[in-house]
């Protein structure tokens, strides 16, 4: 089956650095990525959608200077949260899909927690 | 304004018996609705994905079902087991347009109690 990984798995970082979170397909093409939060007890809420080549577009209330989004190529995306803050901690989880729409069913990485101290 | 609901937060059934999960929206006309299966500190596992003009959908002990009058999607799980113990969540595209994003209900927790 598809296969969609995230590095690193957790990050601790200290507030004012900056964090890159990759997100790779491993045995597919991703046309699309997407970039979402999840904080605890609650549900996956849309950050950010990319593709291949192009800027990405951002949900309402995202900032798009603070979460850059990189997709590079058609396996690898990433995320880099800058001048992280506290409020910044969150799980963090990418999906990709082979198609074009969100209509189709999107495979999810592992996710990456983010604990910014 | 528009809303996804799962209602239960939190479901505990006995171990064989079906669970039935349920998940309304409102104010939305979704072409495709996909339920997803996360576990604690995982990204969500793709279950099934149902459209609009299909009542129902099976995959091994899994089935859903889509009532667009009523708004409604239902999903069961058959003889279920232990294993089946985790937060399950459904999500729809929230128009026929296509290239919309895929937006999640909250989630209900299932606890298979042996």
């Amino acid at each position: 089956g598809a296969v969609v990984s995230q590095h690193p798995s957790w990050v601790i970082c200290k507030s004012g650095t900056s964090v890159k979170i990759e997100c790779r397909s491993l045995d597919f093409q991703a046309t699309t990525m997407f970039w979402y939060r999840q904080f605890p007890k609650q549900s996956l809420m849309l950050m950010a959608t990319s593709n291949e080549g192009s800027k990405a577009t951002y949900e309402q209330g995202v900032e798009k200077d603070k979460f850059l989004i990189n997709h590079a190529s058609l396996t690898l995306s990433t995320l880099t949260v800058t001048s992280a803050h506290p409020e910044d901690s969150s799980f963090y989880i990418c999906s990709a899909t082979p198609g074009l729409a969100a209509s189709y069913e999107q495979y999810f990485g592992p996710g990456t927690r983010l604990t910014v101290t | 304004s528009q809303k996804i609901e799962q209602n239960s937060e939190a479901l505990n059934i006995q171990e064989g018996k079906t669970a039935t999960l349920t998940c309304n929206y409102t104010n939305y006309s979704p072409a495709y609705l996909q339920w997803y299966r996360q576990d604690p500190g995982r990204g969500p596992v793709f279950l099934l994905l149902i459209r609009e003009n299909e009542k129902e959908k099976r995959k091994e002990r899994l089935k859903v079902t889509f009532d667009t009058t009523l708004k409604q999607s239902l999903f069961h799980i058959t003889a279920s087991q232990p294993a089946d113990s985790a937060t399950y969540l459904c999500a729809l595209v929230p128009s026929r347009r296509g290239n919309e994003k895929l937006t999640f209900g909250t989630g209900t927790r299932l606890t298979i109690i042996p």
